[in-house]
């Protein structure tokens, strides 16, 4: 599975939307993007994945540049309960396993 | 649905000490992975059962071992404890069979080794 880089840490005011970016330049064409949040003394939560084409469900959507070497998750009206680290993941359907590999992830802190 | 649930909550043991921690899968999961998290890291895969039997391994040492039993739920034992196995030990369950699908993940047992 392909690498990821996301920043440490980020900010966002509550009621404003919040954009997580992630770069993974060394995506294979079968591999998707998926994204988790774990929230602080609980297990990862999955949010959203993609493979090329922009996706949104109830709780975000995720952003992938035509030549996806990067992806961005937008919450598009960031809450206090949004406070939590997230995890950008790239991961090939060949992965037999299905495991996750994680990296350090986000720490995103939403302000009042 | 009560999702995939984890026990006990909270452990403390000393080195050289063994421990088991138990793990339930979400309602209509067959495959059960254990996932190591260290202060302030993220989750490390340590491996994963289905059928029974371990799929598929992470780079842990042969102190970690498993078990799945017949209704799924899974334990993760470590033996002659070191003080660097403290962490969060998260369990995910998935169903094998299902695309793409996301890992479902418990709230982790705290095991603290002093």
């Amino acid at each position: 599975d392909a690498k990821t880089t996301q920043p440490p840490s980020m900010d966002c005011a509550e009621g404003r939307a919040a954009n997580l970016p992630c770069n993974h330049s060394t995506i294979s064409g079968n591999e998707y993007v998926y994204w988790y949040r774990q929230i602080h003394s609980q297990g990862p939560q999955y949010i959203i994945h993609g493979l090329k084409n922009n996706e949104t469900n109830e709780m975000a959507s995720l952003i992938i540049t035509e030549d996806r070497k990067s992806s961005t998750l937008i919450l598009p009206h960031a809450t206090l309960r949004d406070t939590a680290v997230y995890y950008c993941i790239v991961r090939s359907p060949n992965n037999a396993g299905n495991m996750l590999t994680f990296g350090g992830g986000t720490r995103l802190m939403v302000k009042p | 649905d009560a999702g995939v649930t984890q026990s006990p909550t909270h452990l403390i043991k000393t080195r050289g000490q063994q421990v088991t921690l138990r793990c339930s899968p979400k309602s209509g999961h067959d495959t059960v992975s254990w996932y190591q998290q260290a202060l302030g890291q993220g989750p490390q895969f340590i491996f994963q059962y289905y059928e029974e039997e371990e799929r598929q391994r992470g780079n842990f040492p042969d102190r970690f071992s498993g078990h799945q039993f017949p209704n799924y739920s899974s334990e993760l034992n470590v033996n002659a404890l070191l003080l660097g196995d403290s962490a969060l030990y998260l369990c995910a369950s998935s169903s094998l069979g299902v695309s793409y699908n996301e890992q479902f993940f418990g709230p982790g047992t705290r095991l603290t080794v002093l």
